[in-house]
């Protein structure tokens, strides 16, 4: 049983569409988050939801929507997209102090 | 300047080597220190933690956190192709939750058998 699982694990789209990419955890951690994780490895926290409140929201532009309808879920919206955000994006969950990664979804946007 | 700096290698050893991987980092506050490991294509999951300043031992892996110089370090010893990965130094000022925590940008380690 995957512990935090997202989907898709890839998308490739054209500039100025919209994407989504859905995440669930099934270890019952109170708090999940999203990552972006350039092309040089350097990962960054962009949200953080506890218990489905936002508790982090790091300077991403507004084109980046996160929703969480329950504890387990977090969903990431993105519109109109752009080149630079050509990333991989993880989402992740933890109880305390340990992370807890999905695989990541490679978008790349043309 | 980023608060935790890695050299990104690409680092290539022989099997049986001596790996050292070596991370800085400018946050005073910073208490907890992590390291994660990243294989191809999928998400980093936890490799070690340590507290303050100091040593901890865990098989082949040994991380060192000096905090008068702002120094962590992951040495890992009889190093396997299967160690083959990319490590991501983290730091915290805080142990109770991961919201705080600060990443390097990694160093892709290969270990050639």
């Amino acid at each position: 049983d995957t512990a935090v699982s997202q989907t898709p694990k890839y998308l490739v789209t054209q500039m100025g569409n919209d994407k989504s990419i859905k995440c669930e955890q099934n270890l019952g951690h109170d708090t999940m988050y999203w990552y972006k994780q350039d092309s040089k490895k350097f990962l960054k926290i962009m949200f953080s939801y506890n218990n489905k409140e936002l508790i982090i929201n790091e300077t991403v532009p507004n084109r980046f929507s996160p929703k969480s309808p329950d504890k387990a879920h977090l969903n990431l919206h993105i519109n109109s997209l752009e080149l630079g955000d050509s990333a991989v994006y993880f989402c992740a969950s933890s109880q305390r102090w340990e992370l807890f990664f999905g695989e990541g979804s490679r978008l790349t946007v043309l | 300047q980023k608060e935790v700096e890695q050299d990104p290698g690409p680092l290539s050893v022989p099997e049986g080597a001596i790996v050292s991987l070596n991370c800085t980092y400018s946050n005073s506050a910073f208490q907890y220190f992590m390291w994660y490991r990243q294989y191809s294509r999928k998400g980093p999951e936890l490799l070690m933690y340590t507290y303050s300043s100091g040593n901890k031992e865990d098989g082949r892996f040994t991380a060192q956190v000096d905090k008068s110089s702002k120094y962590i370090s992951l040495f890992i010893r009889d190093s396997q192709p299967s160690d083959s990965a990319t490590y991501l130094c983290a730091g915290s000022i805080s142990s109770g939750s991961a919201r705080q925590l600060t990443f390097g940008s990694g160093t892709q380690l290969t270990v050639l058998p």
